[in-house]
């Protein structure tokens, strides 16, 4: 599985959007991106996860290059809730030896 | 649509015990997998199962060792516990496994060797 790498923090306002960047340079064309987040104490959470096109949930919208060798994780109105560490993982198609970083910690502030 | 559940949620043992872990994933996975947390190395993935085989394994020790049951019910066991061993160790499921399939984890249990 592909490695990423994420600035170590970050901030952000409440009420603005979050944007967090992930790069995963080495990529293969069976390796989809998956964004998690962590509150502290409690397990990850699922976020949302793309292949190649962009994708939105109700949390959040992935924006991948077209070279799908970055993305951007948005979090369109960051409220205080959404202060937590958010991994960048890619995972291929078959056998789940997911490999998680060290994820970017996002302080948002009132 | 109830989530991933590990049991129990804290644990205390000394070293040179055993200890296994819990984890009933969500109604209709059949993926389970697991993995250590702790502050210095993080996440990091020890086995996965699927219809009662062991599918996938990360760079653990033959001391850490896994088993799923016909209702996709999965338990973790540690024996011979060290001092190292301390950590968050959480449980997550999926459908298949498949990579377009996301995981979903539970809050963990967190194991704490004296």
């Amino acid at each position: 599985d592909a490695k990423t790498t994420q600035p170590p923090s970050m901030d952000c306002a409440e009420g603005r959007a979050a944007n967090l960047p992930c790069n995963h340079s080495t990529i293969s064309g069976n390796e989809y991106v998956y964004w998690y987040r962590q509150i502290h104490s409690q397990g990850p959470q699922y976020i949302i996860h793309g292949l190649k096109n962009n994708e939105t949930n109700e949390m959040a919208s992935l924006i991948i290059t077209e070279d799908r060798k970055s993305s951007t994780l948005i979090l369109p109105h960051a409220t205080l809730r959404d202060t937590a560490v958010y991994y960048c993982i890619v995972r291929n198609t078959g056998g789940f030896k997911t490999i998680f970083g060290a994820g970017t910690r996002l302080f948002v502030k009132a | 649509k109830a989530g991933v559940t590990q049991t129990p949620r804290y644990l205390i043992k000394t070293r040179g015990q055993q200890v296994t872990l819990s984890c009933s994933p969500i109604s209709g996975h059949r993926s389970v997998s697991w993995y250590q947390q702790t502050p210095g190395q993080g996440l990091q993935f020890l086995f996965e199962y699927f219809s009662e085989t062991q599918r996938n394994k990360g760079n653990f020790p033959g001391r850490f060792s896994g088993r799923q049951f016909s209702n996709s019910r999965s338990e973790m066991n540690v024996s011979t516990l060290e001092l190292g061993d301390s950590a968050l160790y959480l449980c997550a499921s999926s459908l298949e496994g498949g990579g377009n399939q996301p995981q979903h984890f539970g809050d963990g249990t967190r194991l704490s060797i004296l």
